[in-house]
């Protein structure tokens, strides 16, 4: 089972419309949960964290479910400008002492006008 | 603040050929990486470095050196170029693991041919 595995889509999301997916991650250990955007041919940018009590800045939503092992995003009234891949990326150990971020494929987001 | 910046951008070689990726980041943090990013493919962690003047590997460190001999300063060297390192390489930095954010710099788009 891969470390973190999404959907790559495309999700193809009609502008004002609510999108949601989720993320599967494998280690039950993973402490750390992060959404991050990325833009086509830009490097990755912070999203907003995933904390155990859910958490939501603006249009984003992100829950995450330890039993299950997934964490997800919700994204409310869809923009053009929300249009991106978006990475589900979860902490994980590399031994010694030191951790790793394990990054998934992405979903990638199409908002259509 | 520059934040994360990454030299050169571009940049084609023949396979045998040698070069170097520099990473440079003014935001005084301890932790620096190296990933790349194929098609269909998350990131994945190359070599990373926890404080000046130590290095270790990540997932796919074959055929990649690296070095920290300044705190803002990492470097990805590859010594003897093949196609399968075809590739875009994004360098991070975050002040520490787990719960911090990393900051990516844009990105080196290399072609081996």
């Amino acid at each position: 089972r891969k470390e973190v595995e999404q959907d790559p889509g495309p999700f193809n999301v009609p502008e004002g419309a609510t999108v949601a997916f989720n993320c599967t991650y494998s280690n039950s250990a993973s402490q750390s949960f992060f959404w991050y955007r990325q833009d086509c041919r830009k490097e990755p940018k912070l999203l907003m964290s995933v904390y155990s009590s859910g958490n939501e800045d603006g249009r984003f939503t992100a829950q995450l479910n330890r039993a299950s092992q997934y964490i997800s995003l919700l994204i409310r009234d869809s923009k053009l400008s929300d249009s991106a891949t978006y990475l589900c990326v979860v902490n994980s150990l590399l031994g010694s002492g030191n951790n790793r971020l394990a990054f998934g494929k992405g979903n990638q987001v199409v908002v259509i006008p | 603040n520059a934040g994360v910046t990454q030299t050169p951008k571009f940049r084609v070689l023949k396979t045998g050929q040698s070069m170097t990726l520099l990473c440079a980041q003014d935001m005084n943090h301890e932790y620096m990486y190296w990933y790349r990013q194929d098609p269909g493919m998350g990131l994945r962690l190359i070599h990373y470095s926890v404080g000046e003047g130590t290095t270790a590997k990540g997932e796919v460190p074959d055929g990649y050196n690296v070095s920290r001999l300044k705190k803002q300063n990492f470097l990805l060297g590859l010594e003897s170029a093949a196609p399968s390192q075809t590739s875009v390489y994004f360098c991070a930095s975050s002040f520490g693991q787990d719960y911090n954010e990393q900051f990516f710099g844009p990105g080196t788009r290399l072609t081996v041919l």
